[in-house]
C-alpha cells in the first residue's frame, strides 16, 4: 500500500455540473477525512467517517455535498450543482483508531476548478 | 471555538542556517495535540512533528523542534541547518476532538 490515494487529481467542471471525487485510504485504517483547502489557506474539515458511519459533518457542508463510504473502505464525495465558490482542493486523510495519538495520512488531492 | 493563527504569511532563510515559524492557537480544551505539517508544491501534507499538550518537554524530531509555550498557548516551529528540501508550506494545527484546526500557513523560502 502506497498511503492513501485520491482520484482524479484535477477537474474542470461548468457550473452547474455535479462532480464525484475518490478517496482511497490506506487499507487497514478506519478513520476517513475530507478536507477543503482554498488557495493561501489551510484546509477547512468537511467530515469524517469512523468505518461506514459519518460521525461529524460541518456546517461548511452544504445540502449540495455528500459524503459516503460504502463498506468503510474507499469513500466518494459528491457536489451537486457546482458553484464558482466550490473551486478548491479538496484533501482526503485516514488513520487507524487505536488508544492515544493517531497519525492522520494525506492523499494528493483533488483540485477542482469550477468555470 | 478552536482557532489557529500563522502570522507570518513568508519567510525566507539561507541554506544551513536555522529558522523559527510562528504559531499560536485558542483553546478551551484541557488535553489536546499540536501538530505542525508541511505540504510542498503539488504533494501531499507530511506530518513533521507534533506536541501532546500535557507533555511539558517540548517535541524534537532530527532538525525539527517546538517551543511549546502552554500558559502563552504559543507553538513555534525551529528547522536547523535548514536544506532546500524543506521548502515548502508549514501549516500549524490543533486537533479538536477527531478534526484538524489549521492555520493559514507559512511559505518557507530555502536560499541556496
Amino acid at each position: 500500500d502506497t498511503g492513501v490515494s485520491q482520484d482524479p487529481r484535477h477537474k474542470i467542471t461548468k457550473r452547474g455540473q455535479n462532480v464525484t471525487f475518490r478517496c482511497d485510504p490506506i487499507s487497514e485504517h478506519n478513520r476517513l477525512y475530507w478536507y477543503r483547502q482554498t488557495l493561501g489557506q489551510g484546509p477547512e474539515f468537511l467530515t469524517y467517517f469512523q468505518n461506514e458511519a459519518q460521525l461529524e459533518k460541518s456546517r461548511l457542508l452544504s445540502d449540495r455535498f455528500s459524503a459516503e463510504r460504502p463498506k468503510g473502505s474507499f469513500s466518494t464525495l459528491e457536489i451537486q450543482r457546482t458553484e464558482q465558490g466550490d473551486s478548491a482542493m479538496y484533501l482526503c486523510a485516514s488513520s487507524l483508531a487505536q488508544g492515544g495519538f493517531t497519525e492522520a495520512f494525506f492523499g494528493q488531492g483533488t483540485r477542482l476548478t469550477v468555470v | 471555538a478552536q482557532t489557529v493563527t500563522q502570522s507570518q504569511p513568508e519567510m525566507s532563510v539561507q541554506e544551513a542556517e536555522t529558522v523559527t515559524l510562528s504559531c499560536t492557537y485558542d483553546t478551551s480544551e484541557s488535553d489536546y495535540y499540536l501538530f505542525w505539517y508541511k505540504q510542498p508544491p503539488s504533494r501531499q501534507m507530511i506530518l513533521v512533528i507534533r506536541q501532546e499538550a500535557y507533555k511539558q518537554q517540548n517535541a524534537t524530531e532530527n532538525r525539527f523542534s517546538v517551543n511549546f509555550q502552554k500558559a502563552a498557548k504559543s507553538f513555534s516551529l525551529k528547522i536547523s541547518d535548514s536544506q532546500l528540501g524543506d521548502a515548502a508550506m508549514y501549516f500549524c494545527a490543533s486537533r479538536s476532538n477527531y478534526q484538524l484546526i489549521w492555520g493559514a500557513g507559512t511559505k518557507l523560502i530555502i536560499k541556496p
